[in-house]
């Protein structure tokens, strides 16, 4: 079945540094890709997505490119802020999974001034 | 309704009870996935409806679990029997349809219950 493996956190870095959470997937067929983010005290939200090869998805300075050759969709911002302190998750939707979002493990994110 | 609603929003309850979740998904959304969320274990999906049809029930962790949707709106996920492996986070979340997941539209995710079992 499809499955998706997000590098092992947590991840705990200065403001203004530099983030990349690695993400890669088994699947079979063309899967869409998803970052999703848990701020503390709220609900699971969509960042970024993509939805074909060679795709970049992006939002809030965030970006993340579906590479189907390495099949991995990293989640890199070039500048970190305090507020980006989260809990992050790589998901998939197609393959096998058809209807439903396949998740990675989750990477804490902690950002210090 | 606006969003995605949860109830209870936290539940503690002892080990050997029943326990039954909540779910009221946004206005028109057909498809209802519970999913679980435990420390060190991500996310784990539970069981997906469209409609009032289960497609996937492949998650459930044992017989121990049931859910139903009726009416095509709320869902209960009910626990018979707790255990204290039980005790996590239970996600719900909704979409328009099974097939616009498929495609790549986003869920909607309520902010959870946070269950204990003692």
């Amino acid at each position: 079945g499809d499955s998706v493996t997000q590098m092992e956190g947590p991840v705990t870095l200065s403001e203004e540094a530099c983030l990349t959470i690695n993400c890669t997937y088994t699947a079979t067929g063309y899967p869409s890709l998803f970052w999703y983010v848990q701020y503390p005290g709220e609900g699971l939200q969509l960042l970024l997505k993509a939805t074909k090869a060679d795709d970049k998805g992006s939002n809030k300075g965030f970006e993340a490119t579906y590479r189907k050759e390495t099949t991995s969709f990293h989640l890199e911002k070039g500048s970190v802020q305090v507020s980006d302190s989260a809990v992050y998750f790589c998901a998939l939707s197609g393959g096998t999974s058809y209807g439903k979002l396949t998740f990675g493990q989750g990477t804490i994110l902690t950002v210090h001034p | 309704g606006a969003g995605v609603s949860q109830s209870p929003s936290n539940k503690v309850t002892e080990k050997g009870k029943d326990v039954e979740l909540r779910c009221d998904p946004i206005s028109g959304h057909t498809a209802l996935y519970w999913y679980r969320q435990s420390l060190g274990q991500g996310l784990e999906f539970l069981i997906y409806f469209q409609g009032n049809s289960a497609p996937d029930k492949s998650g459930l962790p044992s017989d121990r679990f049931s859910a139903e949707r009726t009416g095509g709106s709320v869902s209960t996920l009910t626990i018979q029997r707790t255990q204290q492996e039980d005790s996590a986070v239970y996600l719900c979340a909704s979409s328009l349809a099974y097939w616009t997941v498929w495609q790549g539209e986003k869920l909607f995710f309520g902010s959870g219950t946070q269950l204990s079992v003692l």
